[in-house]
């Protein structure tokens, strides 16, 4: 079946760097990937989206990245601030495009 | 901005007994879907419902779970016999047209506890 994967459970890092935050998925045929961010207590909140058709997208301070060659989707934050420190989740569309099925998550701390 | 509703923020109820979790999706969304989060793991799809009918459901949505659209605002999750497993946050989403045209948006969430 279908699956995503993070590559680090947890990152830390210092107001004003920034950060990056790495996925891989399985399904070659893939075609619609979507990070989101959710705050304590709280749900997903929609991040950023690409589309196969694409390698880079861009957002406010955010930016990803998709190598369909090695399945792996990154997630670019620009001087990060202690406001973005969540967990991130990437996310694909199933092969039906009827359900996302998300990544266990990246813990995001940063520190001023 | 619009946002989806979920109500109660948090159910708790005692094993054997039926819980139902509320949500109120973007009004001018068409497409709803349930997913469910065990505490400190990653999101999973329940299931997603058009047009007055489910779309898809996991494996995890088994007989004891139902979905409706009661009136033209509301879209509920029933499960009729509460299990201790069942304990997780319960997120309810919607989007105005299927993915990957438009993407999900969740509501905060309902934590379910059953004891």
């Amino acid at each position: 079946g279908e699956s995503v994967g993070l590559h680090l459970p947890t990152l830390s890092v210092q107001e004003g760097d920034n950060s990056i935050i790495n996925c891989a998925y399985s399904n070659s045929a893939s075609d619609y990937f979507i990070w989101y961010k959710q705050e304590s207590g709280k749900g997903p909140q929609f991040i950023i989206d690409i589309r196969s058709n694409m390698d880079k997208r861009q957002g406010q301070r955010v930016t990803v990245l998709l190598n369909k060659t090695v399945k792996h989707l990154s997630l670019q934050i620009a001087a990060t601030q202690p406001g973005d420190s969540a967990v991130y989740f990437c996310a694909v569309l199933n092969q039906a495009g009827t359900a996302l099925i998300f990544g266990k998550g990246t813990t995001l701390s940063v520190s001023s | 901005e619009p946002e989806v509703t979920q109500t109660p923020s948090h159910q708790v109820t005692q094993m054997g007994q039926e819980v139902i979790l509320r949500c109120v999706p973007i009004s001018n969304h068409l497409y709803f879907y349930w997913y469910r989060q065990i505490l400190g793991q990653k999101v999973e799809f329940l299931v997603s419902f058009y047009n007055n009918e489910i779309s898809e459901k996991s494996e995890i949505f088994d007989d004891q779970f139902s979905v409706e659209r009661p009136d033209g605002s509301n879209f509920t999750l029933k499960i009729r016999s509460t299990k201790l497993e069942d304990s997780a946050m319960y997120f309810c989403a919607s989007s105005r047209t299927p993915n990957p045209n438009s993407p999900l948006h969740f509501g905060n969430g309902t934590r379910l506890t059953v004891t």
